[in-house]
């Protein structure tokens, strides 16, 4: 079954440092990976989407990659902010297929 | 991007009662769904929601407990039926910004639901 697996529960990285997730999957040839934010009692919100013809996307400060031989998207955020702690969540889809999501990545940068 | 606005906002109720949550969007939409949030757990997709016709429902939900109409292009509801303390989640309405699942989504805040 399709399986969808990003690097840890929890990330801790020291502000002005670069964070770097990973979301891996399995048993899936996605043609659309997106990245969404959520903040604690709040709904996910839609931050990058890239196709699997990109290599890379980049909005800002955010960056993503997409690599379809190994498997595997990295969400970047550079020069990181105590207001960037939030889960972060990686979504696959195919076709017509429903967006599947990851359980998340908890993101705290440390002041 | 939409504006969703989900209500209620959360709820305690009882067991073997049913709730029904709103989700209203400020312009139309063609794709809306319904997801819900166990803690600690991933966004599960129960249903998308059709304009006009029966909604869709993913493996291991169905319409006899989890109902869902869709009179019109911006409005949905989502039906808890004869809840048990197993339906106790985040309860999520989201919209998509195109005709397919592909496109992004824009998700309302939830709904907190408690069973006693």
């Amino acid at each position: 079954s399709q399986k969808i697996e990003q690097n840890s529960e929890a990330l801790n990285i020291q502000e002005g440092k670069t964070a770097t997730l990973t979301c891996n999957y399995t048993n899936y040839s996605p043609a659309y990976l997106q990245w969404y934010r959520q903040d604690p009692g709040r709904g996910p919100v839609f931050l990058l989407l890239i196709r699997e013809n990109e290599k890379e996307k980049r909005k800002e400060r955010l960056k993503v990659t997409f690599d379809t031989t190994l498997k595997q998207s990295l969400f970047h955020i550079t020069a990181s902010q105590p207001a960037d702690s939030a889960t972060y969540l990686c979504a696959l889809s195919s076709g017509n297929t429903p967006l599947v999501f990851g359980k998340g990545t908890r993101l705290s940068v440390i002041a | 991007s939409a504006v969703i606005s989900q209500k209620p906002s959360r709820d305690i109720c009882q067991r073997g009662t049913s709730l029904t949550i709103q989700c209203q969007v400020d312009s139309q939409v063609t794709m809306m769904f319904w997801y819900r949030q166990q803690p600690g757990q991933s966004l599960t997709l129960i249903a998308t929601a059709n304009q006009g016709s029966e909604a869709t429902y993913e493996s291991g939900f169905v319409i006899d407990k989890f109902p869902i109409s869709r009179p019109n292009l911006t409005f949905s509801t989502l039906t808890v039926s004869n809840m048990s303390p197993e339906d106790s989640s985040i309860y999520l309405c989201s919209v998509g910004e195109g005709a397919t699942s592909n496109q992004p989504q824009h998700f309302g805040d939830g709904t907190r639901l408690s069973i006693l």
